[in-house]
């Protein structure tokens, strides 16, 4: 697509339940990146996929969070057993891969914002 | 790994002042630097980047930010700002050989009238 997909744009939750956001990223971009936007933070690095590699998931706060990328195309990002503080807007990013050719700098998405009651 | 820091988490300044976010970074090897803005209610977007060549780069609004690797800083300047300018500004660093990229925590630029 033209740009990079996130769905839902808001997703409100009770305390307890599981939540899949999902992002589609720019055709033929082969890195993809997560991001979590707390009120007043800045942007928190969650998990990086390249490729066909193992992803990078040094930034994932506990292991409620998950992600998996299908295809190499789309990934979906799952929070289990949803906290109060999962409250957040994530963002996905993607872009072109290390040595394909010069950094373009990241696409974000618009944001899934994430409400837990 | 390579990581930002933003010391300025507001600056509100007035319209037609010169602006300056400060922006250093920690990295042992080469890097590429990025600056992000995002406008009230809206996602991020590319404003500024360094990759090689000239330390000064610039785009056609007027934002300008410098290299200076014996600082290790990236800062963004603007020599007279408008309130359109409000908005949040990122930092952002990957290391030149892949393409994990690290963000300040963000510097809230307010431009009273």
């Amino acid at each position: 697509g033209a740009g990079v997909s996130q769905s839902p744009s808001n997703k409100v939750t009770e305390k307890g339940k599981d939540v899949e956001l999902r992002c589609d990223p720019i055709s033929g971009h082969t890195a993809l990146y997560w991001y979590r936007q707390s009120l007043g933070q800045g942007l928190e690095f969650l998990i990086y996929f390249q490729g066909n590699s193992a992803p990078d998931k040094s930034g994932l706060p506990s292991d409620r969070f998950s992600a998996e990328r299908t295809g190499g195309s789309v990934s979906t990002l799952t929070i289990q057993r949803t906290q109060q503080e999962d409250s957040a807007v994530y963002l996905c990013a993607s872009s072109r891969g290390p040595g394909e050719s010069s950094p373009l700098g990241y696409t974000f998405g618009s944001g899934t914002r994430l409400t837990v009651v | 790994a390579q990581s930002v820091t933003q010391l300025d988490s507001q600056v509100p300044v007035f319209e037609e002042a010169p602006v300056e976010l400060r922006c250093n970074y920690s990295s042992s090897v080469s890097v590429y630097l990025f600056w992000y803005v995002q406008y009230p209610n809206q996602g991020l977007q590319l404003l500024l980047k360094y990759l090689s060549g000239s330390t000064l780069v610039k785009d056609i609004n007027g934002f300008e930010a410098e290299f200076n690797k014996s600082q290790t800083s990236f800062h963004l300047r603007k020599p007279s700002v408008h309130i359109s300018d409000t908005a949040e500004y990122f930092c952002a660093v990957t290391l030149s050989n892949n393409n994990d990229m690290r963000f300040g925590a963000g510097t809230r630029l307010t431009v009273k009238p």
